[in-house]
């Protein structure tokens, strides 16, 4: 049992450049969150998904791009990527209405 | 809309200490309380939860209550360790997408 797994670890775009980040869990979980840790910061919520086949917006939404079609993946996508968007990234699932399990993250830099 | 406010790190303290970090928090409805734990590097570990007033969350010699005439959910721990050095988040869910609010952080040092 892996529970949440995130690839990459690490990566380092150009501005302009486009890059998946990959998410998975095996908890046959419904639930589904992406979040950015801006250093120093707490984690604000970018989408999240209730289902395969349904996501929504969360607070930072605003540069990326999800998609939800199994219940185990949940691909988070940057197009154009620009300085702004260098942060460490965190999947999440939950079986809701219960607590969320965390990935290891993504640390993302953009120059 | 919902938030949630922790007091600012660094706390240091010498180990064997006593540990509290305060968190108050804004929300409609009744929400679920967190305490998360990020040790160097690593993701987010749940360290204890509350789900109703009143309710008493506790794990690994950590405490916290659910106060809802306060609107707090205040971390204690006794006797800290070396071992808990780490960033402490409180956060609360709500809404139809159980979604996680948090607070700012409060990192913790623990000094031998």
């Amino acid at each position: 049992n892996a529970g949440v797994t995130q690839t990459p670890k690490f990566r380092i775009l150009k501005i302009g450049q486009s890059m998946t980040l990959q998410c998975a869990q095996d908890m046959n979980h419904n639930y589904m969150y992406w979040y950015r840790q801006d250093p120093g910061m707490g984690l604000k919520l970018i989408y999240y998904s209730v289902g395969a086949g349904i996501t929504d917006k969360g607070e930072v939404p605003n540069g990326y791009n999800v998609s939800r079609s199994t219940t185990e993946d949940f691909p988070l996508r940057l197009e154009l990527a620009a300085p702004s968007q260098t942060s460490v990234y965190f999947c999440a699932s939950s079986l809701a209405p219960y607590e969320q399990y965390f990935g290891p993250g993504t640390r993302l830099t953009v120059t | 809309g919902d938030s949630v406010t922790q007091m600012e790190g660094p706390v240091t303290l010498s180990e064997e200490a006593f540990l509290t970090i305060n968190c108050t928090y804004t929300a409609t409805g009744y929400p679920s309380l967190f305490w998360y734990v990020q040790y160097p590097g690593e993701g987010l570990q749940l360290l204890l939860k509350a789900t109703k007033a009143d309710d008493k969350g506790s794990n690994k010699g950590f405490e916290a209550t659910y106060r809802k005439e306060t609107t707090s959910f205040h971390l204690e721990k006794g006797s800290v360790q070396v071992s808990d050095s780490a960033v402490y988040f409180c956060a609360l869910t709500s809404g139809a997408g159980n979604m996680l609010t948090f607070g700012g952080g409060t990192r913790l040092m623990v000094k031998p």
